[in-house]
């Protein structure tokens, strides 16, 4: 594969529902990052796996937000009872760090944009 | 928590006129990371420095990290229409050197 694939690129979903979003990255890349961007801003962190462990959840993220990998392959984020305010890009990102290197440049898949209505 | 700070938030240059962008940490940083997203893209990774002072050139592009290794910038020699976008700074987060915390950004909009 050549990059980070995401899926769906876009999503329109009513306040309330449930959604999934998917994302499969590079395959020699063991760390997977999922950040969410709304206009005009940088990324934010929302969490990040190695391998299959999830490392770290951002403080910021409710309890409607959970994230998996299982196999330490694809990852998907679920948004359970969404709201108008979750509506934002999500951005998923993998990097595989040379041995003794705490961070390497990140390769960012194309993104999922989420409209809650 | 860590903040990063980028200034300017916007700038307008004609074709052929330099742009820099300045980053500011809160917090020192292990090395700092370079990403340029253009306009309805994705941010793609630039470059990462990691020596205190060190400067690293592409092209165009010369990235510099500062001495105290706090604050970074990216000056652009020359713009062309191509370079149209947002450029972002990152920065480990303290706590986990493996998560980044992105800067602010600065978006640049050239014109003939």
């Amino acid at each position: 594969d050549t990059g980070v694939s995401q899926d769906p690129r876009h999503k329109i979903t009513k306040r309330g529902q449930n959604v999934t979003f998917r994302c499969d990255p590079i395959s020699e890349h063991n760390r997977l990052y999922w950040y969410r961007q709304t206009l005009g801003q940088g990324p934010e962190f929302l969490t990040y796996f190695q391998n299959e462990a999830q490392l770290e959840k951002s403080r910021l993220l409710s309890d409607r937000f959970s994230a998996e990998r299982p196999k330490g392959s694809f990852s998907t984020l679920e948004i359970q009872r969404t709201e108008q305010g979750d509506s934002a890009m999500y951005l998923c990102a993998s990097s595989f760090p040379p041995p003794g290197q705490g961070a390497s440049g990140y390769t960012f898949g194309s993104g999922t944009r989420l409209t809650v209505v | 928590g860590q903040q990063v700070m980028q200034i300017p938030q916007y700038q307008h240059v004609q074709e052929g006129e330099d742009f820099t962008t300045y980053c500011n940490s809160s917090t020192t940083l292990s090395n700092i990371q370079w990403y340029k997203q253009r306009p309805g893209g994705h941010p793609v990774f630039l470059i990462q420095l990691v020596k205190s002072g060190e400067v690293k050139k592409q092209k165009r592009l010369t990235f510099q990290f500062g001495e105290a290794k706090k604050n970074s910038s990216l000056h652009i020699t020359a713009t062309q229409t191509t370079d149209v976008g947002t450029y972002f700074c990152a920065g480990p987060n303290t706590g986990t050197a493996s998560k980044l915390t992105f800067g602010t950004g600065t978006r640049l909009q050239v014109t003939l």
